[in-house]
């Protein structure tokens, strides 16, 4: 099974332009999240989705934006990239947003903004 | 949101067992106790989880103070590929968010 695939692997992306990291499950799970995970540090989150049509805020979400159209696809956009957003993106899901369902993570996007 | 306290990086022999501590003191009682891991260069992968009783499953076992003020993730008999970074995360029920802090970097000596 795929599980989590998320595109590109990696980008080297020129400061002020735009790009969408895609993110799809076939898990038929509701919640999704998007992860960003800098150098030798822990994950933060950027948005999440309860479930198609719903999305919130994280702890870092300035800078990005989210839709959730359908169950399946959550893609995260950088309307406008910064040097400070070159990391690693990991979008994830789980069944439901609840505190005791584990979640399942994508491979990455490795991004590199200069 | 509660913090979780989590050595720097800790160091086993191959097939024993380890113990990985975590110290969460301003845990909630709603906070639920959650252990990833991440493999060099992949995405984060679920071991275990719990609220108040040890824990098993295939990966792993999860044994949590009484108090709940701390936790201590269990290898039963370690790898080379169990070699990763281990997270303890709380997650309580009035946010979607796991708060990550920087885990323990697992070496695995052969």
């Amino acid at each position: 099974t795929a599980g989590i695939t998320q595109a590109p692997t990696s980008q080297i992306l020129a400061a002020g332009r735009s790009m969408t990291l895609r993110c799809t499950q076939d898990m038929r799970h509701n919640a999704m999240y998007w992860y960003r995970q800098d150098l030798g540090l822990g994950l933060r989150l950027i948005h999440y989705s309860n479930t198609a049509g719903t999305t919130g805020k994280g702890e870092v979400p300035d800078g990005y934006s989210v839709s959730r159209a359908n169950t399946d696809d959550f893609p995260l956009t950088l309307a406008s990239a910064v040097p400070s957003q070159t990391s690693v993106y990991f979008c994830a899901s789980s069944a439901a947003g609840g505190p005791y369902n584990e979640q399942f993570f994508g491979p990455g996007t490795r991004l590199t903004v200069l | 949101d509660a913090k979780t306290t989590q050595p720097n990086s800790m160091e086993s022999n191959e097939e024993e067992p380890v113990h990985l501590p975590c110290n969460h003191s301003t845990i909630s009682g709603t906070d639920y106790i959650h252990w990833y891991r991440q493999l060099p260069s992949q995405g984060p992968e679920y071991v275990i989880h719990g609220l108040t009783s040890n824990v098993n499953n295939r990966m792993a076992s999860l044994a949590i103070a009484e108090d709940r003020k701390s936790s201590t993730l269990i290898l039963h008999r370690a790898t080379l590929r169990d070699a990763a970074v281990y997270y303890c995360i709380l997650r309580d029920g009035s946010n979607y968010q796991l708060i990550w802090g920087a885990g323990t970097k697992l070496i695995i000596k052969p």
